[in-house]
């Protein structure tokens, strides 16, 4: 079983609309929550971290953490045709390797 | 410019041959990763650099072997490819391991194994 998992796999928006994508973890370890973008041919580049509960805003993208849940969401308001790609949730633990487990992503299309 | 940089783009080879991609960054950063990103695009690291030492290695085949020759650079070799090693692989950078370090990633290069 995956240690981070995303939902859903898949989703589809209308331009200017909200996108929601989910994200639970099953490690209690893991204090620290990244989201990455991923657009078609390039490498993925990172979007918001969070590691406190509640939300956290930048711009269009709000990130919400609960620790209590192991869930964090991202929410894309006002979702725009470039928000196209594929979107990984990634944690790691407070200690040990520190190695960034990434999620199984989540492939979201906004349509003109 | 100041990036991750990775060659080749693209490489097409045969079952058994010996590959090396190659990745720089130009970002001063003193951590450096190597992950696979497989068909379902599933992205899972394989091995770790700071400052030239591996600190991180993920159980892959003892045919994955990384190379270092400063903080700059970590190039992959893959002695005698197999079938299931097709791939893109994706090298990135930070500063510094933990939680909070932000990872830049390099365009990856794709790998067939006919």
């Amino acid at each position: 079983q995956q240690k981070v998992q995303q939902s859903p796999e898949s989703l589809s928006v209308p331009e200017g609309g909200m996108a929601s994508l989910n994200c639970t973890s099953s490690d209690r370890n893991f204090q620290y929550f990244w989201w990455y973008r991923q657009h078609s041919g390039e490498g993925p580049k990172a979007l918001m971290s969070i590691f406190s509960d509640g939300d956290k805003k930048e711009g269009r993208f709000t990130a919400h953490l609960n620790k209590a849940s192991l869930h964090v969401s991202l929410h894309i308001r006002d979702s725009q045709p470039s928000d196209s790609a594929l979107y990984f949730c990634a944690a790691t633990a407070s200690s040990g390797s520190w190695q960034l487990i990434f999620g199984s992503g989540t492939q979201l299309t906004v349509m003109p | 410019e100041t990036a991750v940089f990775q060659t080749p783009n693209y490489h097409v080879t045969q079952v058994g041959n010996e590959v090396s991609f190659n990745c720089k960054q130009t970002l001063g950063h003193d951590t450096m990763y190597w992950y696979k990103q497989d068909s379902k695009k599933l992205l899972k690291i394989m091995f770790s650099y700071n400052n030239k030492q591996l600190i991180v290695n993920e159980t892959v085949p003892r045919r994955f072997s990384p190379q270092s020759s400063d903080k700059a650079h970590l190039n992959l070799r893959i002695k005698s490819v197999e079938p299931e090693d097709s791939a893109v692989y994706l090298c990135a950078s930070s500063v510094g391991l933990g939680g909070r370090a932000e990872q830049f990633f390099g365009p990856g290069t794709r790998l067939t194994v006919l």
